[in-house]
């Protein structure tokens, strides 16, 4: 049981370009979130998923996008990287938004 | 939308003695307050949750209080340790079930 999967744990992008940043879980959790985490400003939700096919912004979601094609996995793109992109980007999963998520490791991405 | 308020930014404390981190909410709906912890180069990981129909919880050495009509809740460690040094997160449901967290606590335990 590897709970929640992202790869990869370290990118460097140039400005400009795109990528995209994966998230699978293995506990049938419904409902799925993406955080960034800057000094100072704790975690900020990204986007996220109450389901397969269903998806929602959150707080910050300028810059990205996102899809939910399965139940398992849950990937962010980014498309068209800029500096204020850099940040630590975690997944996380859960029965439902009042239930505890559990979080991956976390994709440290760094743009020049 | 919520807004989570958390303070101090900071808190250094001597092992042994209490800590105490408070964070307030303003969405009245909210139904559900976890804590994680955090530390250096890890994922947030849960230590303890609270949710409306229930005042305090407590688990060990960690307790959480909720006011309700106040919209505050807080997290106490009792007879901290070094390995209580961590960054500590509130967070509260809003009305969509979207968890909204606060900015952290640097906790600090010296021996």
């Amino acid at each position: 049981n590897a709970g929640v999967t992202q790869t990869p744990k370290f990118q460097v992008l140039k400005t400009g370009q795109s990528m995209t940043l994966q998230c699978a879980q293995d506990m049938n959790h419904e409902y799925m979130s993406w955080y960034r985490q800057d000094p100072g400003m704790g975690l900020r939700l990204i986007h996220y998923s109450v389901g397969a096919g269903i998806t929602d912004q959150g707080e910050v979601p300028n810059g990205y996008n996102v899809s939910r094609s399965t139940t398992e996995d849950f990937p962010l793109r980014l498309l068209s990287a800029a500096p204020s992109q850099t940040s630590v980007y975690f997944c996380a999963s859960s029965l439902g938004g009042n239930q505890p998520q559990h979080f991956g490791d976390g994709t440290r991405l760094s743009i020049l | 939308g919520e807004n989570v308020e958390q303070h101090p930014s900071t808190l250094s404390v001597q092992e042994g003695d209490s800590a105490v981190i408070k964070c307030t909410y303003s969405d009245s709906a909210s139904n559900y307050f976890p804590w994680y912890k955090q530390e250096l180069g890890k994922r947030p990981q849960l230590i303890i949750d609270i949710r409306s129909n229930v005042g305090e919880k407590k688990d060990q050495r960690i307790a959480v209080t909720l006011n309700k009509t106040a919209k505050h809740f807080s997290l106490h460690i009792t007879e901290t340790q070094p390995e209580d040094s961590a960054v500590y997160f509130c967070a509260a449901n809003d009305d969509t079930d979207k968890l909204i967290f606060g900015t952290g606590t640097r906790l600090q335990v010296f021996p």
